[in-house]
């Protein structure tokens, strides 16, 4: 069965910088993107940014609100993706979740998610 | 960027009711759009990709029509299972958006 597992939220104060990562298992993890996204208490899904496979020579791209501090990373030997997050702040705070992308001309869709990790942004 | 604009935010309904969400894109999207159901507490469910493909183990009530800037999401017959948020999502271009959502309440 397809699975992803988040890890790595938690408490984090103002202005640090906190790793997500997220564990995958049972398909092949080199030939697909992961995404990143986040949902805020009480708010709907918001996309923060993906990085493609091996044949697509692993470029990402980001969501203009989390681009230039947000970076997304992969270990296809680990079956893992990562999320480095700098320079935080209490509007971070949310869910985390990755998701496997699901290839289309020019974006994907997400046919599987992880069950998500929290981050909370607060001295 | 491509902006998605869902209606209602928040529909109430009864179960046998049929149910239909309506997404909205700021430019033409082909049919580059998905349906995600969502619980409290729980990741997104993937139900419709391409506009109107039900996915693999999501049950036939589900159905997805539309293309170009006008989408919907129907439910035929509610199911107390149903009773959720459910978001669509552009992927038209590489930078994806998402619908504000939509619950689903019991009337």
């Amino acid at each position: 069965e397809v699975q992803l597992v988040e890890s790595g939220g938690g408490l984090v104060q103002p202005g640090q910088s906190l790793s997500l990562s997220c564990a995958a298992s049972a398909f092949t993890f080199g030939d697909y993107a992961v995404s990143w996204f986040r949902q805020a208490p009480g708010k709907g899904l918001e996309w923060i940014g993906f990085i493609r496979g091996k044949a697509f020579g692993w470029t990402s791209e980001y969501a203009a609100s989390v681009r230039g501090r947000f970076t997304i990373s992969r270990d296809d030997s680990k079956a893992n993706a990562y999320l480095l997050m700098n320079s935080l702040t209490a509007e971070d705070t949310a869910v985390y979740f990755c998701a496997r992308g699901c290839a289309a001309v020019a974006g994907y869709y997400f046919d599987y998610w992880g069950q998500g990790t929290l981050v909370t942004v607060s001295s | 960027d491509i902006q998605m604009t869902q209606s209602p935010s928040t529909l109430s309904a009864s179960v046998g009711d049929r149910v239909t969400i309506t997404c909205r894109a700021s430019q033409s999207i082909s049919s580059w759009l998905a349906w995600y159901q969502q619980k409290p507490g729980k990741a997104p469910k993937l139900l419709i990709y391409k506009a109107s493909n039900l996915e693999s183990g999501v049950p036939s009530r589900f159905s997805g029509s539309g293309s170009g800037t006008e989408f919907a999401l129907t439910i035929s017959s509610l199911q107390p299972d149903d009773f959720a948020t459910y978001y669509c999502q552009q992927y038209h271009t590489a930078l994806c958006s998402f619908g504000q959502g939509t619950k689903v309440e019991i009337k």
